[in-house]
């Protein structure tokens, strides 16, 4: 089966820790994303990565950092300088991001993270 | 203000009604539009997207499209308990050579039996 994983599905950290959450696919797509969800706003970009070893900062990027060094894998790094991480956090892919072609984003399931 | 503002309800309509979903934009360089199902506590699924003003219909769901009033709608025909879900508009833009897809808050939905 094709498709996105995130794990773990639930994750509950302390404050002041760092926390690293898993994202894999296995579509063969170019670009990669990194999504926050909190009650209410919808969904807002952290990262993207349109290659390997190549990624960019979304519109709320402070606090957290990626790496992408294969092509399958995108893992999102929560630091302690994230003033509010505990939200609903979305990994998604694309066969590429450039124009002028638009494609689909598929998403995986999701970690819900809560720090306390 | 918010690039893409949606009402986040919640929506509750007894089975069968048509469900009007909407949404509307302050820039107008989105070229895209997109309308994502989401069940509770899983990853948002496309349900149809739409570059040009006017009508596109997929079954019991029509998108529409007025760029001169940037404003978007979803319609769901003879709704379903199964189409309970929250409804996401998103709305890409091109900044340079890569697509930003904005998207709404989301509206809940509930379709009562």
């Amino acid at each position: 089966d094709g498709g996105i994983t995130q794990s773990p599905k639930y994750l509950f950290r302390k404050e002041g820790q760092n926390v690293t959450l898993s994202c894999e696919q296995n579509l063969n797509h170019d670009a990669m994303y990194w999504y926050r969800q909190d009650p209410g706003q919808g969904l807002r970009l952290i990262y993207y990565s349109q290659i390997v070893n190549d990624f960019q900062k979304g519109d709320i990027a402070e606090g957290y950092s990626v790496s992408r060094e294969k092509k399958e894998s995108f893992p999102l790094t929560v630091t302690s300088a994230q003033k509010n991480p505990t939200a609903f956090y979305l990994c998604a892919s694309s066969i590429d991001s450039k124009s002028p072609w638009v494609y689909e984003q598929y998403f995986g399931p999701g970690t819900r993270l809560t720090v306390t | 203000q918010k690039e893409v503002e949606q009402d986040p309800g919640p929506l509750s309509v007894p089975e069968g009604a048509i469900v009007s979903l909407n949404c509307t934009y302050s820039n107008s360089a989105f070229q895209y539009f997109m309308w994502y199902r989401q069940y509770s506590r899983k990853g948002p699924e496309l349900l149809m997207y739409t570059y040009s003003s006017g009508n596109k219909e997929d079954g019991r769901f029509t998108a529409q499209v007025d760029k001169s009033s940037k404003y978007i709608s979803l319609f769901i025909r003879d709704s379903q308990p199964s189409d309970s879900a929250t409804y996401l508009c998103a709305m890409i833009l091109i900044i340079q050579g890569a697509q930003k897809l904005v998207f709404g808050q989301g509206t809940r939905l509930t379709i009562n039996p």
